[in-house]
């Protein structure tokens, strides 16, 4: 069971840059999330997905676009990479419990370096 | 806004030793409450939580408390082992259309010595 797998593990870009994180859960969870964490800092919400086709912004989603065409795959992308986009994504998905179950499934994270 | 401050850290234990992590939020209504744990080179996972006022969590011999009344989620071990070395991170939940909207604290990194 792989459950939520983020590709690339790193990536280093320079300014200006753009490219697409990967994340993909095989648990048919409805709900998806992209999360940054940056150093000595607690995880931040970028952008998160109710379901297929609906996606909404969260803390910090200046800078970053998402899609949503399927229940499994949600990517995130940036355009114009800078220096302060320099930090640890992590792609996290659950189910709609209708409660506040809270348990989250997260992916192992992608280390990005914007030089 | 809704709000999570953990104490700082490292914090630094010798095995065996008790441990406590202290957690307050600020929030409107009543949240539930999470500790996450995040050990080297892998994403985060629910350790422990608390959905109500007196509720207590408890996983793998780690406990917290709800308490309202003083807006704590303290994280708490009686000996604590090498293998609980990670960083740990107390959150709140901010329902929205069902969605998880987590917010943490800032992580507490912990290591324990043999």
């Amino acid at each position: 069971n792989a459950g939520v797998t983020q590709t690339p593990k790193f990536r280093i870009l320079k300014i200006g840059q753009s490219m697409t994180l990967q994340c993909t859960q095989d648990m048919n969870h409805n709900y998806m999330y992209w999360y940054r964490q940056d150093p000595g800092m607690g995880l931040k919400l970028i952008y998160y997905s109710v379901g297929a086709g609906i996606t909404d912004k969260g803390e910090v989603p200046n800078g970053y676009n998402v899609s949503r065409s399927t229940t499994e795959d949600f990517p995130l992308r940036l355009e114009l990479a800078a220096p302060s986009q320099t930090s640890v994504y992590f792609c996290a998905s659950n189910l709609p419990t209708g409660g506040a179950s809270g348990k989250l499934f997260f992916g192992s994270g992608t280390q990005l370096s914007v030089l | 806004g809704n709000s999570v401050t953990q104490m700082e850290g490292p914090v630094t234990l010798s095995e065996e030793a008790f441990l406590t992590i202290n957690c307050t939020y600020t929030a409107t209504g009543y949240p539930s409450l999470f500790w996450y744990v995040q050990y080297p080179g892998e994403g985060l996972q629910l350790l422990l939580k608390a959905t109500k006022a007196d509720d207590k969590g408890s996983n793998k011999g780690f406990e917290a408390t709800y308490r309202k009344e003083t807006t704590s989620f303290h994280l708490e071990k009686g000996s604590v082992q090498v293998s609980d070395s990670a960083v740990y991170f107390c959150a709140l939940s901010d329902l929205h259309q069902g969605a998880q909207k987590l917010v943490f604290g800032q992580g507490t990194r912990l290591t324990i010595n043999p």
